[in-house]
C-alpha cells in the first residue's frame, strides 16, 4: 500500500482551465502539505494543513485552493490555469516533529 | 541569498568514494531534513535531525546547530546513490525551507 498517493501523475491542460489533484495519505498523520517543484527543481511550500485546518499559505495566487475534506485528503484545485504553473507538485504528510513523507509527484503542464 | 544554500551543486564520484555534501542555512531552526530524489522524481526523507549525528546503513548525517551547518556523507558510494540531495530546514514551524539541492552521479 503506498503511504502518501496523488493523483494523477500527469496532468496536460489548456492555460485557462480549472483543475485538480488529489492526495491521500494513510499513515495516520495530522499534518499535510502541497509543495511545488519548479523548472529549476527548486522546492517550495505551498500550503500545509494540520487536522483539517489551514496553517501555512505561503503567498499562493488564490487560484489554488487546497481543501480538506478530512485528516487524511487534502485535494489541490486550481482554477484559471496560467503557464507558470506548469511545474511538479508534491503533496506530502507528516506527524508533527518527525520526517516528511511525500507522493510520487503530479507534473502539470499548461499549454 | 538563500536561506538555506547547499555545496557543491554538483558532484561526480567513482564507485566506493567517500562522499561529503554540506549544508548551511541563516535562519534559526528547529530540525533539519535531508531529502533524496531519485532520477524518477520521487522524494524520499532521508533523515530528520535537531542535534548531533545519526546513522542509517552508509549514510551519515551531522549538525552543528551553533555553527549553523550540515553535512550528508555517503560512505562506500555506489552508482544507485545518484540522485538529488536535498537539505531542508524547519524554522519553528511546519514550514520547510529548502536548499537547491545537490546533484550527486556515482559511477561504476
Amino acid at each position: 500500500d503506498t503511504a502518501v498517493s496523488q493523483t494523477p501523475k500527469y496532468l496536460v491542460t489548456q492555460m485557462g482551465n480549472d483543475k485538480s489533484i488529489k492526495c491521500e495519505q494513510n499513515l495516520g498523520h495530522d499534518t499535510m502539505y502541497w509543495y511545488k517543484q519548479d523548472s529549476k527543481k527548486f522546492l517550495k511550500i505551498m500550503f500545509s494543513y494540520n487536522n483539517k485546518e489551514l496553517i501555512i499559505n505561503e503567498t499562493v495566487p488564490n487560484r489554488f485552493s487546497p481543501k480538506s475534506p478530512d485528516k487524511a485528503h487534502l485535494n489541490l484545485h486550481i482554477n484559471s490555469l496560467e503557464l507558470g504553473d506548469s511545474a511538479v507538485y508534491f503533496c506530502a504528510s507528516s506527524q508533527v516533529g518527525e520526517k516528511l513523507f511525500f507522493g510520487s509527484g503530479t507534473q502539470l503542464s499548461v499549454l | 541569498k538563500n536561506e538555506v544554500e547547499q555545496s557543491p551543486q554538483n558532484l561526480t564520484a567513482q564507485e566506493g568514494e567517500f562522499i561529503t555534501i554540506n549544508c548551511s542555512y541563516s535562519v534559526g531552526i528547529s530540525a533539519l531534513h535531508w531529502l533524496q530524489q531519485h532520477p524518477g522524481g520521487g522524494i524520499v526523507s532521508l533523515f530528520m535531525l535537531s542535534s548531533g549525528k545519526k546513522k542509517h546503513g552508509r549514510l551519515i548525517a551531522t549538525i552543528n546547530i551553533q555553527e549553523k551547518h550540515s553535512s550528508l556523507h555517503i560512505t562506500a558510494s555506489h552508482p544507485r546513490d545518484s540522485a538529488v540531495y536535498i537539505c531542508a530546514v524547519s524554522p519553528g514551524t511546519d514550514k520547510l525551507i529548502f536548499g537547491t539541492g545537490t546533484r550527486l552521479q556515482v559511477f561504476p
